[in-house]
């Protein structure tokens, strides 16, 4: 049973074209994740919905647009790709309330742009 | 600035010995959350042990363990009888504020030696 999935886990694709990552989870959580992970490992937030709605855009160029079609499930889209965006991008979910606030993180999709 | 700081870049341990690995962090929260988090070469993030910060205790997961101390803002892990398997890059992270979004160290990559 695979708590947070992610597809695709590699995609290669050159400067100029537009590109989807799919994140599913099946822990009933209410919050959703995206992050960023750098070539140096740095992790950093993008943005986060709870219940759909979008609680946080952490100042991410407007070619990344995230879309929550229900709470099991968070996209995210990016346009005219740009070498820049070469990275690993990792989906989480969480449970908002209840104090238990561990996130639980996909496997990661290397994004590599030519 | 809210920050999560990791000094060791790296550290090397024997297999079966006690390795620590250095954590501090800034907040201005009195109710907040720690986080270990591994990342084996896999790339998947695995949480390894959290510190609710309302509590004294210090948390433990079979052989890891924490060194939380408050005023000082510091939360080390300690990781007893190591195993080759143990080898990874090891975040810490905090929990920040009513978003939850994670904030995170720079990483430790740790090696066990045979």
């Amino acid at each position: 049973d695979t708590a947070v999935s992610q597809t695709p886990k590699y995609l290669v694709t050159q400067m100029g074209n537009d590109k989807s990552i799919k994140c599913e989870q099946n822990l009933g959580h209410d919050t959703m994740y995206w992050y960023k992970q750098d070539s140096k490992k740095f992790l950093k937030i993008m943005f986060s919905y709870n219940n759909k709605e979008l609680i946080i855009n952490e100042t991410v160029p407007n070619r990344f647009s995230p879309k929550s079609p229900d709470k099991a499930h968070l996209n995210l889209h990016i346009n005219s790709l740009e070498l820049g965006d070469s990275a690993v991008y990792f989906c989480a979910s969480s449970q908002a309330s209840g104090r238990i606030y561990e996130q639980y993180f996909g496997p990661g999709t290397r994004l590599t742009v030519t | 600035a809210q920050t999560v700081t990791q000094s060791q870049p790296e550290m090397s341990v024997q297999e079966a010995e006690t390795v620590t690995l250095s954590c501090t962090y800034d907040t201005s929260e009195s109710d907040y959350y720690l986080f270990w988090y591994k990342q084996p070469p896999s790339r998947q993030m695995i949480l390894v042990i959290r510190q609710e910060a309302y509590k004294q205790q210090n948390a433990t997961e079979n052989r890891f363990s924490v060194n939380f101390q408050k005023a000082a803002k510091s939360f080390s892990l300690k990781i007893s009888d190591s195993q080759l398997g143990d080898a990874a890059m090891y975040f810490c992270a905090r929990r920040g504020g009513a978003t939850n979004k994670l904030i995170f160290g720079t990483g430790t990559l740790l090696a066990v030696q045979p």
